[in-house]
């Protein structure tokens, strides 16, 4: 089974602070995504990812930035966090479109509160 | 930009009868059309899904349909029972070689006993 995994469930950060949200996926997927989901705006994309050191931004980039160092791992980093940031995080990870599959699995999430 | 809208936003159905999901799409080259379901508390997860080249695709008591001259396509649960109970997003594929998904808004069905 496919594996993508975040490394905090709950986090509560103060305004102001660097937020590092950490997602891993063990398929050897090139694309990895972060996704924001608001009650009443379903998933809105941040920022993916289609290779090691790759980016590109999504709808909502400000306020965000991200890091792929290694293939298995996407992190999302919150510069300065703001309380309209208080959300819930979701990572997913897929394999290129070209080898037919297109599914994205999604991580569990992360709650952040920003305080 | 590239846009999917879903409706209804939420469903309300007596268990045993059937619900309609529908979404339209803006992006006409779309050819990958998945739908997730995410349980309270838990990750979406796949359902279903269709490609631009079929018309019609059922896994049981759950079918899509896609009409890609109106660029609309449409999930039916038949037989709803309360498990069903969940949000459901459907989404659309564009942008070439990247493989990024738009996603609807969502639709949380509620099914009752």
């Amino acid at each position: 089974d496919v594996k993508v995994t975040q490394s905090s469930r709950y986090l509560v950060k103060r305004t102001g602070e660097k937020v590092f949200l950490e997602c891993v996926q063990d398929m050897d997927h090139e694309n990895m995504f972060w996704y924001r989901q608001d009650p009443g705006l379903g998933l809105r994309l941040i920022y993916f990812s289609y290779d090691v050191k790759m980016k590109e931004k999504g709808d909502i980039p400000e306020g965000y930035s991200v890091s792929r160092e290694k293939k298995e791992r996407f992190s999302l980093i919150l510069e300065s966090a703001s309380t309209n940031q208080t959300s819930m995080y979701l990572c997913a990870s897929s394999w290129l479109p070209g080898q037919g599959f297109n599914e994205q699995f999604f991580g569990p999430g992360t709650r952040l509160t920003v305080l | 930009g590239e846009n999917v809208e879903q409706h209804p936003s939420t469903l309300s159905v007596q268990e045993g009868d059937s619900a309609v999901i529908k979404c339209t799409y803006s992006d006409s080259a779309s050819n990958y059309f998945p739908w997730y379901k995410q349980e309270l508390g838990k990750r979406p997860q796949l359902i279903i899904d269709i490609r631009s080249n079929v018309g019609e695709k059922k896994d049981q008591r759950i079918a899509v349909t896609l009409n890609k001259t109106a660029k609309h396509f449409s999930l039916h649960i038949t037989e709803t029972q309360p498990e069903d109970s969940a949000v459901y997003f459907c989404a659309a594929y564009y942008g070439g070689s990247q493989g990024n998904l738009i996603f609807g808004k969502g639709t949380k069905l509620s099914v009752k006993p």
